[in-house]
């Protein structure tokens, strides 16, 4: 029964590095969302996905690209990291009529 | 867009007692109110949540009301125990254009039961 799975769970990663957080769930959900969580700020919404084959800005895109791989999967990927991107990332997911479920985060550092 | 203000940002209380939490929001085509535990190390747990169709919806210890008219609604949990300590946050949900919906988040309150 895992719900939604983060990998990985920690990064480090220096400026001007890429790198792919990696999200799936295995409830059948149609739904997928990325956000990003800072001290103060509570969570805001980097991208989401309503369902297969669609992506749309949130909030907060600049920097980030996503992916919906297929139903289970999506992803986000920093291309240029940078020190303000230095965060904790979850990914949610969201049957319809159902409340959004997170998974347990990504904490990014970017030096 | 949305905007949800969370109050307080912390909250001492000693076990037995009541913690109440407070968020505003400011688009009246938000319809849904979930409510958010966050422990340590851990992802965001729905607790509870409500829609804008309902009033007060209760479940064990904890409730929540909801007043539309003027945009606010709280979070009530009642004889409270340590593990109640966490971090607590509100969240608005409105209709997204490309489908689905959004929640846009409170800054959280963490919450600290005592002995």
């Amino acid at each position: 029964n895992a719900g939604v799975t983060q990998t990985p769970k920690f990064q480090v990663l220096k400026t001007g590095q890429s790198m792919t957080l990696q999200c799936a769930q295995d409830m059948n959900h149609n739904s997928m969302y990325w956000y990003r969580q800072d001290p103060g700020m509570g969570l805001r919404l980097i991208y989401y996905s309503a369902s297969e084959g669609t992506t749309d800005k949130g909030e907060v895109p600049n920097g980030y690209n996503v992916s919906r791989l297929n139903k289970r999967e999506f992803s986000l990927r920093l291309e240029s990291a940078a020190p303000s991107q230095t965060s904790v990332y979850f990914c949610a997911s969201r049957g319809d009529l159902q409340p959004q479920h997170f998974g347990d985060g990504t904490r990014l550092s970017i030096l | 867009g949305e905007n949800v203000e969370q109050h307080p940002s912390t909250l001492s209380v000693q076990e037995g007692d009541s913690a109440v939490i407070k968020c505003t929001y400011s688009d009246s085509a938000s319809n849904y109110f979930p409510w958010y535990k966050q422990e340590l190390g851990k992802g965001p747990q729905l607790i509870i949540d409500i829609r804008s169709n309902v009033g007060e919806k209760k479940d064990q210890r904890i409730a929540v009301t909801l007043n539309k008219t003027a945009k606010h609604f709280s979070l009530h949990i009642t004889e409270t125990q340590p593990e109640d300590s966490a971090v607590y946050f509100c969240a608005a949900s409105s209709p997204l254009t490309g489908g689905g919906n959004k929640l846009t988040f409170g800054t959280g309150t963490q919450l600290k039961v005592e002995l």
